[in-house]
């Protein structure tokens, strides 16, 4: 149970273009969901929180125009990196968490690899 | 806000030694530590966790511990193997459902 993926896996596009991430929660109900993006050989950070129905609240330094974050359903999130740019390359992490079943445990997606040319 | 402080960055041990990773947290109001293994370019899976309530959890070869007067928590791990090399995280968490203060992480490498 409590199992989390992320679609895609790898992504590369061009500078300028816009990526959209999902993360989904397979077998629970997310009322709240987690992006973070991790550097290389470094720790996740918090980019943004969301629980279902609510906008997004984001983490100091995180360009909300930037990073589009949708959490239109309980099972469902979705990050749009816009007009991204080579900076923006990131291994990008969800995670989700279901308040009726789930202490404060967080259950982490595998990840989208993004690479902006 | 919290600060989490983790060591160390790396640790090799042998097959069947132990290995303990620590971490410190500055706020006492924290009352949720987990950790998370991490393999290479996959996404965190959470190991074990403990709540301020309990001062230690045992898992079958892993375990935490939880100071709170000190405000340290550390993972054991025992009989280790090469499928435990990874990178490790530990996390604080204030209060219920919030976002949780990773640490910076240890690599763990196990040799053969």
């Amino acid at each position: 149970g409590a199992v989390v993926s992320q679609h895609p896996s790898r992504v590369i596009c061009k500078s300028g273009t816009s990526v959209k991430i999902e993360c989904r929660s397979l077998d629970f109900q997310a009322t709240t969901m987690f992006w973070y993006r991790q550097f290389p050989k470094q720790s996740l950070m918090l980019m943004a929180t969301s629980n279902e129905g609510s906008k997004a609240t984001y983490e100091q330094g995180v360009e909300k125009d930037k990073f589009l974050i949708n959490h239109a359903s309980l099972t469902l999130s979705t990050l749009t990196v816009t007009s991204a740019h080579p900076e923006d390359s990131s291994f990008y992490i969800c995670s989700a968490s279901d308040r009726d079943r789930h202490y404060n445990e967080q259950f982490f997606g595998p990840g989208t690899r993004l690479t902006v040319l | 806000g919290e600060n989490v402080e983790q060591h160390p960055s790396t640790l090799s041990v042998q097959e069947g030694d132990s290995a303990v990773i620590k971490c410190t947290y500055s706020d006492s109001a924290s009352n949720y530590f987990p950790w998370y293994k991490q393999e290479l370019g996959k996404g965190p899976q959470l190991i074990i966790d403990i709540r301020s309530n309990v001062g230690e959890k045992k898992d079958q070869r892993i375990a935490v511990t939880l100071n709170k007067t000190a405000k340290h928590f550390s993972l054991h791990i025992t009989e280790t193997q090469p499928e435990d090399s990874a990178v490790y995280f530990c996390a604080a968490s204030i209060g219920d459902f919030n976002k949780f203060y990773f640490g910076s992480g240890t690599k763990l490498n196990v040799k053969p």
